[in-house]
């Protein structure tokens, strides 16, 4: 089967706590990518991979950090930096950047 | 910068009407337009990709339109059914054509 994952399905975080968010794809994407989404809007791009070993900031990094050391992982961490880390958190590969995005099923991240 | 909008934000129709969802976006330098699906609390599911070279796409009982000039795409839904009922979501890849910039999507529903 082949598919993007991302676990847990649902994280809670404590005060000052760092959480590792999983995304996992056997598509054999180079291009990997994470959003935020808020209730009622649209998705924000955190962080994107075009290749293994290297990312870039979205429109939103402050807070968050991720590493790409294999070409189907993209780990991202939501830091005790993040303020407001309530959300629904999509991670998303495709062929190339200029491809159609899959998406995996979310996370949503919740604070305690 | 790009901004991409959707209108309306919400529409409930009964089952058999054919509808059209709007886009707009401000920058017509895009690479594509891309057409997303998302149920209550899952992952995007990609539609249609219409490519900047392009003027539609068709799938089944969707068809999408681009019109670069005019900074808008629509998507047609022909016969809707219940199982239509869906937040959709139009993205515009952008920004030195590396990033999909989102607008915040149409909640449909549609009733039998």
């Amino acid at each position: 089967d082949g598919g993007i994952t991302q676990s847990p399905k649902y994280l809670f975080r404590k005060e000052g706590q760092n959480v590792t968010l999983s995304c996992e794809q056997n598509l054999n994407h180079d291009a990997m990518y994470w959003y935020r989404q808020d209730p009622g809007q649209g998705l924000r791009l955190i962080y994107y991979s075009q290749i293994v070993n290297d990312f870039q900031k979205g429109d939103i990094a402050e807070g968050y950090s991720v590493s790409r050391e294999k070409k189907e992982s993209f780990p991202l961490t939501v830091t005790s930096a993040q303020k407001n880390p309530t959300a629904f958190y999509l991670c998303a590969s495709s062929l190339n950047y200029q491809e159609t995005q899959y998406f995996g099923p979310g996370t949503r991240l919740l604070v305690l | 910068k790009q901004e991409v909008t959707q209108i309306p934000a919400a529409l409930s129709v009964p089952e058999g009407e054919n509808l059209v969802l709007n886009c707009s976006f401000t920058d017509s330098a895009i690479y594509n337009l891309q057409w997303f699906r998302q149920d209550p609390g899952k992952g995007l599911t990609s539609l249609l990709l219409i490519q900047s070279s392009q003027r539609e796409q068709t799938s089944g009982r969707l068809n999408a339109s681009l019109d670069k000039s005019s900074g808008r795409s629509t998507l047609y839904i022909a016969a809707s059914q219940p199982g239509d009922s869906a937040t959709y979501l139009c993205a515009s890849l952008s920004g030195g054509y590396n990033k999909l910039i989102f607008g915040a999507g149409t909640r449909l529903a549609v009733h039998p």
